[in-house]
């Protein structure tokens, strides 16, 4: 199983959108509705973000959204703010293994 | 409140085995499968394998079969780790990662663990 592809750094001003895509297969992605996303500062654990594609767990600001077409996914983050700045994982269900993205880097410039 | 807690870091020479637990509380240990994840160093995550809450069964991702064992001790709440046949490639740290059973995400995370794996 590869993992699916992130670009690497993605950055934007505070207040600004960005969006991150996750772009599988259709054995991953485009064949699950359980993409998910984690947000990880490095040395801390990883933090839920979205999971089914689109839904928001209790606590995580609505700034952050999820979509799917196809074959990719995508995180967009709205109104960026500093404390976004991290590392980014895609992650989807392939029928037993997962296999997660490459990751990406936001900046918040 | 869910807590998964890791035991401390490691280093080990190439060759040996490494055994890392993580201790679950908060919650009904028997509803929720464990999964191990790993992050080398400048590297991505690394979906390693699954313990199942129902009789403990396993998956593990192809790269690690044969060398990556998960077990589990319920009256303790806690959950195994052990890579054998360790490399320097194997140097990472390594989370469990928690799934209600069958929702297909991770909602807790341990916080890690260092394995170092140096001649």
């Amino acid at each position: 199983q590869s993992a699916l592809t992130q670009p690497r750094s993605v950055s934007g001003s505070p207040g600004q959108s960005v969006t991150i895509s996750c772009t599988g297969t259709s054995s991953d992605v485009g064949g699950y509705k359980y993409v998910s996303w984690y947000q990880h500062h490095p040395g801390k654990a990883p933090k839920l973000m979205i999971y089914d594609v689109t839904k928001r767990p209790s606590g995580v600001p609505d700034r952050f959204s999820g979509s799917k077409s196809g074959n990719t996914a995508s995180l967009t983050i709205s109104g960026l703010q500093a404390e976004d700045e991290a590392d980014y994982y895609c992650c989807s269900y392939a029928g037993r293994p997962y296999v997660f993205g490459t990751g990406t880097k936001v900046t918040v410039l | 409140q869910v807590q998964l807690v890791q035991s401390g870091a490691e280093v080990k020479k190439p060759g040996a085995s490494v055994k890392v637990s993580c201790k679950a509380s908060g919650d009904t240990f028997s509803s929720y499968h464990m999964h191990w994840v790993r992050q080398a160093p400048g590297q991505g995550l690394e979906w390693m394998g699954i313990l199942k809450s129902s009789g403990g069964s396993t998956t593990y991702a192809q790269k690690f079969q044969g060398r990556v064992t998960m077990t589990r001790d319920t009256s303790t709440s806690t959950v195994y780790m052990e890579l054998s046949s360790l490399k320097s490639e194997d140097t990472a740290v390594y989370y469990c990662a928690r799934e209600v059973v069958d929702i297909y995400h991770f909602d807790h995370w341990g916080q890690g663990t260092l394995v170092t794996v140096s001649s």
